[in-house]
Formats: structure tokens, sequence, C-alpha cells
């Protein structure tokens, strides 16, 4: 089974700050990633697919990278219905996994 | 717009079944392989089954191979998970979701279906 690391598992920022999520593949999966958005008591929300395409209709400061093992998550400039829950996804091969989520707050 | 919609949550005790549905409305549902994908109290989300669009291939987590089983009717666009034999740990939000390919990530996700296993 290919293992998902995912960091940081929570981080604390401010609205306009930066941010930055990492997820790490324990084999090489190309560009077979998927990234999450869940809100407390709702169904996740996918934001980007195929590691760097963004979801329509999402806005621009949402951007994905990476290919093969490493692959990252930015908001570039952070607002207020950001605050959440985010999780990547491989699905390059079964059983599908997800890293394990981080927790952005309001610092 | 797409919808899935789950039902057939509960209280079930220990050993016991329970079966899970989930109806689409929106999308071409006999071309998109279906997936269910469970989220334990506090927990992240984990992966549960999938199905190909023509249900002829199924596939689970190991977690839950040989107690549950995916089936779909496209005939009425409704997914099911008959989930046998249920033990604590399987209590859990479930969300049914949707990948237009078999390779693909889920791209629409139902509103969940709690199913909580005790005694």
């Amino acid at each position: 089974d290919i293992q998902m690391t995912q960091s940081p598992s929570s981080l604390s920022a401010s609205v306009g700050d930066r941010v930055t999520i990492t997820c790490q593949a324990s084999q090489g999966i190309r560009n077979d990633l998927g990234w999450y958005q869940q809100k407390p008591g709702k169904a996740p929300k996918r934001l980007i697919y195929a590691a760097s395409s963004l979801q329509s209709g999402l806005p621009s400061r949402f951007s994905g990278s990476g290919s093969g093992t490493e692959f990252t998550l930015t908001i570039s400039s952070l607002q207020p219905e950001d605050f959440a829950t985010y999780y990547c996804l491989q699905h390059n091969s079964y059983p599908l996994t997800f890293g394990g989520g981080t927790k952005v707050e309001i610092k | 717009q797409v919808q899935l919609v789950e039902s057939g949550g509960g209280v079930v005790q220990p050993g016991r079944s329970l079966r899970l549905s989930c109806a689409a409305s929106g999308l071409s549902f006999t071309t998109y392989t279906m997936h269910w994908v469970r989220q334990a109290p506090g927990m992240g989300l984990e992966w549960v089954s999938v199905i190909s669009y023509n249900g002829r291939f199924q596939d689970y987590a190991d977690s839950v191979k040989g107690r549950f089983t995916i089936s779909r009717d496209n005939s009425k666009n409704t997914l099911d998970l008959q989930m046998n034999s249920l033990r604590g740990d399987d209590t859990a939000v479930y969300y049914c979701a949707s990948s237009y390919n078999f390779g693909d990530s889920f791209d629409y996700w139902g509103q969940g279906a709690l199913v909580t296993v005790s005694s």
C-alpha cells in the first residue's frame, strides 16, 4: 500500500498569510494526487486534481505542485473561509490512501 | 447540479448488519466509478470500497474485506454498501463519492451517513 505522509498536522496562521502543506508518497505516484478541504460537519470538497489543476470555480489563491513523491498545496493569501482541514489523496493505485490531514487554525 | 444522497445510517449492535444506500442525480451515473469513504469521529478520511461503472470490478480496504459488499443498480442510479459483522471501529460517517474514471480522484461527495456500532 502507498503511504501518504502529510505535514504539518496543524498550523496557526493569520488572514493574508501564505500557507504551504506538503504530502510525501512512499513511492512514486506520477501526478495522481488530489487535495481536499473539509469544514466541520461537512463533506470534503476537491480543490486540486492531477496534482496541479485547480477545480473549476475555485479562487486562484489555491495552487498545487509536485510529481512523483513530493507534493505541495499552497494558499497564497489565507482568507477567513479557508480555515479548515486539508487532506491529500493518492489515486495511483488501490487501496486509495489519504494523508493524515492538516488543520489550519486562526492565529 | 450533482447530488449524492446517502441513507440507511443508524445505531446497530456489534455483529449485526446494516445497508447503506446512495441515490445519485445530476450526473451520468452509468459512466462513473463510485466509492465509499468513511471518517471515524474526530479522525481522518479512509477509503473503503470502489465499484466500476458497470459493476464488474470491486475492491475493498483490508479493514472491511470479507465483511462489506459494494453494489450498484444503474437502472435506479443507486449505490449500496452491505455491511455485515459490524464492529465498534466501523463507527463512522460514511460518504459516497464519484470519480469520472477508475483511476481518478473523487469529484463529487454525498453529505454522509452516520453509522454507530454500539451495544
